[in-house]
Parts: structure tokens; C-alpha cells; sequence
């Protein structure tokens, strides 16, 4: 069946360090693939997304490219800020519409 | 994108009883899907919200424990049913267009079971 595996958190870092989040599916077919973000007391957010193999989806400094032959989707941003402290979730869309998640990565941004 | 209105936004509730959640989109949308999030831990689909017929239920959830109602486009609501502590979670509405790649969510209800 199809599946989400990402990297087990905390991540912790520091002001302006560079991010990545890993992430890799297992899906039948060709899902759309997404991160979504939950800032500390809100609720989900789509944060990035991408509909096809080499799509890369970009939003608020971060990026995740669709790669097929690797069947991973990792999330990077080249300096984080304390305001992007929460918990990131990697995401995919079967084809009967169900967005199937990843366990979720917590990351922490110290100043 | 998608402006939905869940209620209530938490609540305590005794053991035993039962809580209705309401998931109100201000748009037609295809499909309505419930999820559940444990402490800490990511979202589990619930179930899909079928309008006007049964919803179709994930492995290891019943209609029972979780009955759920869509009459229209708009509107679905979940209810959690003789509710124990192990029902303590946020319950989060979903939704999606027929044009949209990705799907919407509410911002949750955060149930606590004493």
C-alpha cells in the first residue's frame, strides 16, 4: 500500500543553519506529493506541494523537489528562522483522493 | 482555497458519553474526508464522508464508535461515540474540490476524555 516515511525529529538548529527534512514515499501509480506545516497551537497548513516527477514546489524559503527514481520529496531551506519552529508533515495523494502522512518531523529553531 | 469552520475547537467530555463535530466549508466541495491526530503523533484518516450515503470507513474504524453525516456539499459531521480516555485526540475535517491538487483543513478539534 502506498506510504510515507520521514525523518524521526526533534530537529534542532540553529538561526540561519540550512534545513533538510527527508522524506520517501511508496505509492502505486504517480501521487501528487506535499508537505504541510502545524505551527505550535494551529492547525495544518499546506506549505508545498508538486503534481509530477522533477516538479519542485516552493513557498516561504523552502523547497522539495519530485524525484521519481528515488521516490523521495526531502524538504530544504537555506537559513531557517525561529518562526519556522513546528512540526513538518510529508504528505501524498492516492488516487481515491486520501492524503496519506508521514509520522511528522518537530523542529526547533533556536536564536 | 478553502475557508472551513469546524466546532466546537475543543471540549472535555466524560467518559462514556458522546460528542458531535461539526465541519462546515464555505464551498461545494467533491469530497470531505475526517482524520484523527493522537498526541504527538501524525493524522490518521477516519474515514471518507460520502454525500448522502454511508461513509467509507479506514481499517480500524466502525461506523458505531465513529458515525458520520454529510447531507450536502457543505456540511459533514462526525460524532465520537462512548468515549474513553484513548479517544483523547485532535479531529481534524479535510476537503478537496474536484479542481484543487491538494486538500484543506479545518483547524481542528482538540477532544479531551476524563
Amino acid at each position: 500500500g502506498n506510504s510515507v516515511t520521514q525523518m524521526e525529529g526533534p530537529v534542532t538548529l540553529s538561526e540561519e543553519a540550512f534545513l533538510t527534512i527527508n522524506c520517501t514515499y511508496t505509492a502505486t501509480g504517480y501521487p501528487s506529493l506535499f508537505w504541510y506545516v502545524q505551527y505550535p497551537g494551529e492547525g495544518l497548513q499546506l506549505l508545498l506541494k508538486a503534481t509530477k516527477a522533477d516538479d519542485k514546489g516552493s513557498n516561504k524559503g523552502f523547497e522539495a523537489t519530485y524525484r521519481k527514481e528515488t521516490t523521495s520529496f526531502h524538504l530544504e531551506k537555506g537559513s531557517v528562522q525561529v518562526s519556522d519552529s513546528a512540526v513538518y508533515f510529508c504528505a501524498l495523494r492516492s488516487g481515491d483522493d486520501k492524503i496519506i502522512f508521514g509520522k511528522g518531523t518537530r523542529l526547533h529553531i533556536l536564536p | 482555497s478553502a475557508v472551513i469552520s469546524q466546532k466546537p475547537s475543543r471540549d472535555i467530555c466524560q467518559r462514556g458519553t458522546s460528542l458531535t463535530i461539526q465541519c462546515q466549508v464555505d464551498s461545494q466541495v467533491t469530497m470531505m474526508f475526517w482524520y484523527r491526530q493522537q498526541p504527538g503523533q501524525s493524522l490518521t484518516l477516519i474515514a471518507t464522508a460520502n454525500q448522502g450515503s454511508e461513509a467509507t470507513y479506514e481499517s480500524g474504524f466502525v461506523i458505531d464508535k465513529f458515525p458520520i453525516s454529510r447531507p450536502n456539499l457543505t456540511f459533514s459531521t462526525l460524532t465520537v461515540s462512548n468515549m474513553s480516555p484513548e479517544d483523547s485526540s485532535i479531529y481534524l475535517c479535510s476537503v478537496k474540490s474536484m479542481f484543487d491538487t491538494e486538500a484543506f483543513f479545518g483547524q481542528g478539534t482538540r477532544l479531551t476524555v476524563v
